[in-house]
């Protein structure tokens, strides 16, 4: 199985805030590595796919970048309702498909 | 627009076999794939299986829980289905239902379209 990591595994932000999340697979994945943003109580919810291509009706402030086993998802200025659980997930072996422990992104 | 919903029991005896339904709403069901994911509480996501919705009804399970696991299409033809067999507490979790887009494109695939997920709790 490909594993993958993320760090940190929480944060505190402040709105307005930059903030970065990195994903690591156990190896190289090219860019199948797509992002998940999920709220309390909420099914998570497609940010990115293919490591950098946003999913349609998603804010721009959301982007991602990486290839071959590092990548990071930004949010270049915090909003109130970016406050959740973000996953990464491998698309590149399918057997198992394989997400990561989580980031959960506090308020500061 | 294509929405998915969750249904079965809610609680589930151990050693007993948990079943879900999902359904899906606003769009064609045929020729794509589709997924049951699962998370226990306050833990991380785990993929289940797949199942491709055509005449082949190809599966794909996840190693660690393929003896017991079974995906296929419902008895309504806007249905597929999730059944794992001998459960323990361990199989405590939300489970969702998810749209696997494979993009013939660049060979990516990810869960595009989520159901709201239904809590199964294994306890006698």
């Amino acid at each position: 199985d490909i594993q993958m990591t993320q760090s940190p595994s929480s944060l505190s932000a402040s709105v307005g805030d930059s903030v970065t999340i990195t994903c690591r697979a156990s190896q190289s994945i090219s860019s199948y590595l797509n992002w998940y943003q999920q709220k309390p109580g909420k099914a998570p919810s497609l940010l990115i796919y293919a490591a950098s291509s946003l999913q349609s009706g998603v804010p721009s402030r959301f982007s991602g970048s990486g290839s071959g086993t590092d990548f990071t998802l930004t949010i270049s200025s915090l909003q109130p309702e970016d406050f959740a659980t973000y996953f990464c997930q491998q698309g590149y072996s399918t057997v198992p498909f394989t997400f990561g422990p989580g980031t959960k992104v506090h308020i500061k | 627009q294509v929405q998915l919903q969750e249904s079965g029991p809610g609680l589930v005896k151990p050693s007993e076999t948990l079943s879900l339904n999902c359904t899906v709403s606003g769009g064609s069901i045929s020729g794509y794939y589709w997924s049951w994911i699962r998370q226990p509480p306050g833990k991380g996501l785990e993929w289940i299986g797949y199942i491709y919705y055509s005449d082949s009804g190809d599966t794909n399970y996840n190693p660690s829980l393929k003896s017991r696991v079974t995906i296929s299409v419902g008895t309504s033809k806007n249905q597929f289905s999730l059944k794992l067999t001998s459960v323990t507490a361990a199989d405590t979790a939300v489970y969702y239902c998810a749209r696997l887009f494979y993009s013939r494109s660049n060979y990516d695939w990810y869960f595009d379209l989520w159901g709201r997920g239904t809590l199964v709790t294994v306890s006698s």
